[in-house]
């Protein structure tokens, strides 16, 4: 199966500051990957999928880029409310798997 | 809006059964590929099995550390998927969510209910 690899495992960034979020697959997943964002206590939230497509709802300071095997998710202006838990998931292949996820906290 | 409803979660002893439900609604369920993801207290989301439409075939799908111990299935009349449970391990102890989708992006999830397998 697909391994997904989050770095870092940790990134403290400030409120204002752009987040950039790294997501490696150990082989090709094309653009068949997704992000979702877990809050503590909270279900996985549905970020994008497709690569780089928004979900419902979803503002547009989140945005998904890569293809192949580097994916990379960015916030770009960090708000109070985004400090949480970030997996990536590919389903491109035969079953679907997550990352270990990326903790987003404040510096 | 969509919702799912997880319940049947709860303390079980090694070498023990449960039955996870999923009441859906908003969504029209007999259309619906559905799945079941998991995640250990702490730990990354691992998604655990999924059953096609009956008009797709209703087979199912299962990760390898739960295939030949656990039964995914469905009731299109009340809208309703299951998750039967049998021969659990510790291993086995996570939140469990129902979600949308069988294969692809996952748009829709419960809330999860909290299974703990200890003795």
């Amino acid at each position: 199966e697909v391994v997904m690899t989050q770095s870092p495992a940790t990134l403290s960034v400030s409120p204002g500051e752009k987040a950039t979020l790294s997501c490696r697959a150990s082989q090709s997943v094309s653009n068949n990957f997704a992000w979702y964002q877990q809050r503590p206590g909270q279900a996985p939230r549905l970020l994008i999928y497709g690569a780089s497509a928004r979900a419902t709802g979803i503002p547009d300071r989140f945005s998904g880029s890569g293809s192949g095997t580097e994916l990379t998710l960015t916030i770009s202006s960090l708000q109070s409310e985004d400090f949480a838990v970030y997996y990536c998931q590919q389903y491109n292949n035969w079953p679907q798997t997550f990352g270990q996820g990326t903790k987003l906290e404040i510096k | 809006d969509v919702q799912l409803v997880e319940s049947g979660g709860g303390l079980v002893k090694p070498g023990g059964s449960l039955r996870l439900s999923c009441a859906a609604s908003g969504l029209t369920f007999t259309n619906a590929w559905m799945s079941w993801v998991r995640q250990a207290p702490g730990k990354e989301l691992e998604w655990v099995g999924r059953i096609k439409s009956n008009t797709d075939g209703g087979t199912t799908d299962y990760a390898a550390p739960v295939k030949g111990r656990f039964t995914i299935s469905r009731d299109d009349s009340s809208y309703t998927l299951y998750l039967q449970m049998n021969s659990l391990r510790t291993e086995d102890t996570a939140v469990y969510y129902c979600t949308t989708g069988g294969g692809s992006y996952i748009p829709h999830w419960g809330l999860g209910t909290l299974v703990t397998v200890s003795s």
